[in-house]
C-alpha cells in the first residue's frame, strides 16, 4: 500500500525566508507524487507534480520540489517565502500503474508566514 | 470557465435527512472522484468513477450512494445523515494516468 509522510504539521517562517515543507512516500512501484495547497475555505491547487521525468520538478508560484529515491523523499522548497504563502499543503502519491488507484494524501502541513 | 463545480456550497441539514450533493466537470475527463475532508483536514479518498463506471469504493456506509449519469457528472447521495458526516466533500477529475487531479472547491455539510 502507498502513503506518504509529511513531517511537521506546522511550519512557520518569516517573510523571506526559505520555505522547506517535508514529505516521505512508501511505494512499492514507481509512484507519481504531486504537492496541492489548500487556501482557506477553498480547494485545492496543484502546485507541481513528479511522474518520472526530471527529478527536480519546478512549480507555481515559485515552489520546487526535488524527487529522491535513496531517500523516499519529496520535500518542496521555496527560496524567498511572501505572505501569501500561507496555507495548508499536502504532498500526495499515486499509483503509476494502477488506473483503479486514488491519489493518498499526507495529513497535511499549516505554514504560517509572519512579517 | 472550464472547471470542476460542486453545488450546493454549503449545506446544513438535520441529523436522519437525506442530502446530494453534484458535481460536474466540463475538462472532458473520464474520471471523477469524491473525497472527503475532516475536521483535522485529513483528505481521504470515498468513490472513483470511470467513463460511469465504479471503480473505487472505499470502506464507506452505504448511506453513501455516489451516481454518475454520464462522465461529466458524478453525484453523492447521502442517506439518514449522522453528526459525524459533518465534513468538506470535495468532487475531483483526471484526465489520465500521472496528471494532477482537479478539484471542485468543495461543500461544507453540517448535520445538527
Amino acid at each position: 500500500a502507498q502513503s506518504v509522510t509529511q513531517l511537521g504539521s506546522h511550519v512557520s517562517v518569516s517573510e523571506g525566508a526559505l520555505v522547506l515543507l517535508r514529505c516521505n512516500y512508501s511505494s512499492s512501484v514507481p509512484p507519481y507524487l504531486f504537492w496541492y495547497v489548500q487556501y482557506p475555505n477553498q480547494g485545492l491547487q496543484l502546485l507541481l507534480k513528479y511522474t518520472s521525468a526530471a527529478t527536480l520538478v519546478k512549480g507555481i508560484n515559485g515552489f520546487e520540489a526535488e524527487f529522491k529515491k535513496s531517500e523516499t523523499s519529496f520535500h518542496l522548497t521555496k527560496p524567498s517565502a511572501h505572505m501569501r504563502d500561507a496555507a495548508e499543503y499536502f504532498c500526495a502519491v499515486s499509483d503509476f500503474n494502477q488506473a483503479g488507484t486514488a491519489l493518498i494524501f499526507g495529513k497535511g502541513t499549516t505554514l504560517s508566514v509572519s512579517s | 470557465d472550464t472547471a470542476v463545480s460542486q453545488t450546493p456550497k454549503y449545506l446544513v441539514t438535520q441529523m436522519g435527512n437525506d442530502k446530494s450533493i453534484k458535481c460536474e466537470q466540463n475538462l472532458g475527463h473520464d474520471t471523477m472522484y469524491w473525497y472527503k475532508q475532516d475536521s483535522k483536514k485529513f483528505l481521504k479518498i470515498m468513490f472513483s468513477y470511470n467513463n460511469k463506471e465504479l471503480i473505487i469504493n472505499e470502506t464507506v456506509p452505504n448511506r453513501f450512494s455516489p451516481k454518475s449519469p454520464d462522465k461529466a457528472h458524478l453525484n453523492l447521495h447521502i442517506n439518514s445523515l449522522e453528526l459525524g458526516d459533518s465534513a468538506v466533500y470535495f468532487c475531483a477529475s483526471r484526465q489520465g494516468m500521472g496528471y494532477g487531479y482537479t478539484f471542485g472547491s468543495g461543500t461544507r455539510l453540517t448535520v445538527v
